[in-house]
């Protein structure tokens, strides 16, 4: 089955800094990339998702890069703001059919100083 | 949009007794996850319906663990009967067919 490994676990920056979480992934079949924000008492909420067609998205201060070759992909923060701070999830689906069974990285615990 | 409504929020239990988790997912939305998300082993997915069918369930730890969907608004996780080990906070997510997954605020179990 798919193994996904997340890095770092924690990861401190002064506000206005870049921040970037990496992840690599194991089948070469997965196709599918979403990273997901949690807050203290929250649940898992999508920030942005890269399709294995694509190298790299970008949505205003967020932005994935996939490399399929290496099999890793990494989340790019910038301009980072102290309501940044929060647990981040890479994920990978390697499901052929219209179900995204993911297997989730272990997390990278942000903390944006002001 | 309500998104994916679980109760509890949270449940405080003996060792023994049942547990019953709840889920509402998103209308309209085809297929339903529960999670289980822990310090030790992370967020693992433990089984998924689609069209209130389950498909998958291997990630179900023990027969102890269980999982129905009656209709396509509710679904419930059960645990007969709990074990301390099975404290962890749960999730519910669902998501449209190849859409990404909407997860719920989840409920934190502690079993004494």
């Amino acid at each position: 089955g798919e193994n996904v490994e997340q890095h770092p676990s924690t990861l401190s920056v002064q506000e206005g800094d870049s921040a970037v979480i990496k992840c690599t992934y194991s089948d070469s079949a997965s196709n599918y990339f979403p990273w997901y924000k949690q807050e203290l008492g929250k649940g898992p909420q999508l920030i942005i998702d890269i399709r294995s067609n694509v190298g790299e998205k970008k949505d205003q201060r967020i932005a994935v890069t996939l490399n399929k070759t290496a099999k890793h992909f990494s989340l790019h923060i910038t301009e980072t703001q102290p309501e940044d701070s929060a647990v981040y999830f890479c994920a990978a689906s390697s499901s052929g059919g219209s179900a995204r069974q993911l297997t989730f990285g272990s997390g990278t615990q942000l903390t944006v100083l002001p | 949009d309500a998104g994916v409504i679980q109760s509890p929020r949270h449940e405080v239990t003996e060792m023994g007794q049942e547990v019953t988790l709840r889920c509402k997912p998103i209308s309209g939305h085809d297929y339903l996850f529960w999670y289980r998300q822990t310090m030790m082993r992370g967020l693992e997915l433990l089984i998924y319906f689609n069209n209130n069918v389950p498909i998958d369930d291997s990630g179900m730890p023990e027969d102890r663990f269980s999982a129905k969907m009656p209709n396509a608004s509710f679904s419930t996780l059960k645990i007969q009967p709990s074990e301390p080990r099975d404290s962890a906070v749960y999730f519910c997510a669902s998501s449209l067919p190849g859409g990404y997954q909407h997860f719920g605020d989840g409920t934190r179990l502690s079993i004494l």
